[in-house]
């Protein structure tokens, strides 16, 4: 999950596993939150969104769950595969209400390693 | 579409130098930004821009200048660098600035450092 500090928190999987990264947001009043991948050397790459009003979104391999009561996201890979190593970001919208226009607070991050 | 474009990929400059960083997109966005990201942290707002005229600071606006005269480009200057600004500077955009659930589309980064 994310932490304060300057190592960013790892998580090594071997591939075909499953992958589960963590993320405490900070602001009970965001009500949009967003999960980056990050490869190296590039821009983070939009993953999978989630409004405050759902618990739980879908995509393709990918699933976020979000517990308001306990400031939690949390992103789910299926079927982890080595492209999928890089750095994910959690980021949320401090502003309710349409305001911030993409203002985002992001997350520290979290280094996921895939092993063949 | 090219998406967003940054240049240059890498800069090295001294301290008190002055450049301009480079981003454009031909996806007739209305809003850009510009983030920073230092290690081990996650990405700063620095400055964006609702629309060509408008702009607006960010979390970590000190130092840093924009202008947005067209909708295409958004330059990010610094003024005066200095070693605390050595970072790896990204620009986004998204279609609309009227939802704030719009996707944001990153370039692929520019490397600063000041020595």
């Amino acid at each position: 999950g994310e932490s304060v500090g300057l190592h960013l928190p790892t998580l090594s999987v071997q591939e075909g596993d499953n992958s589960i990264i963590n993320c405490a947001y900070s602001n009970s009043a965001s009500d949009y939150f967003i999960w980056y991948k990050q490869e190296s050397g590039k821009g983070p790459q939009f993953i999978i969104d989630i409004r405050s009003n759902m618990d739980k979104r879908q995509g393709q391999r990918v699933t976020v769950l979000l517990n308001k009561t306990v400031k939690h996201l949390s992103l789910q890979i299926a079927a982890t595969q080595p492209g999928d190593s890089a750095v994910y970001f959690c980021a949320e919208n401090p502003d309710a209400g349409g305001t911030s226009y993409g203002k985002l607070t992001f997350g520290q991050g979290t280094i996921l390693t895939v092993h063949p | 579409n090219a998406g967003v474009t940054q240049t240059p990929k890498f800069q090295v400059l001294k301290t008190g130098q002055s450049m301009t960083l480079q981003c454009a997109q031909d996806m007739n966005h209305e809003y850009m930004s510009w983030y920073r990201q230092d290690p081990g942290m996650g990405l700063r707002l620095i400055h964006y821009s609702v629309g060509a005229g408008i702009t607006d600071q960010g979390e970590v606006p000190n130092g840093y200048n924009v202008s947005r005269s067209t909708t295409e480009d958004f330059p990010l200057r610094l003024l005066s660098a200095a070693p605390s600004q050595t970072s790896v500077y990204f620009c986004a955009s998204s279609l609309t600035s009227g939802s704030y659930t719009d996707t944001q589309y990153f370039g692929p980064g520019t490397r600063l450092t000041v020595l």
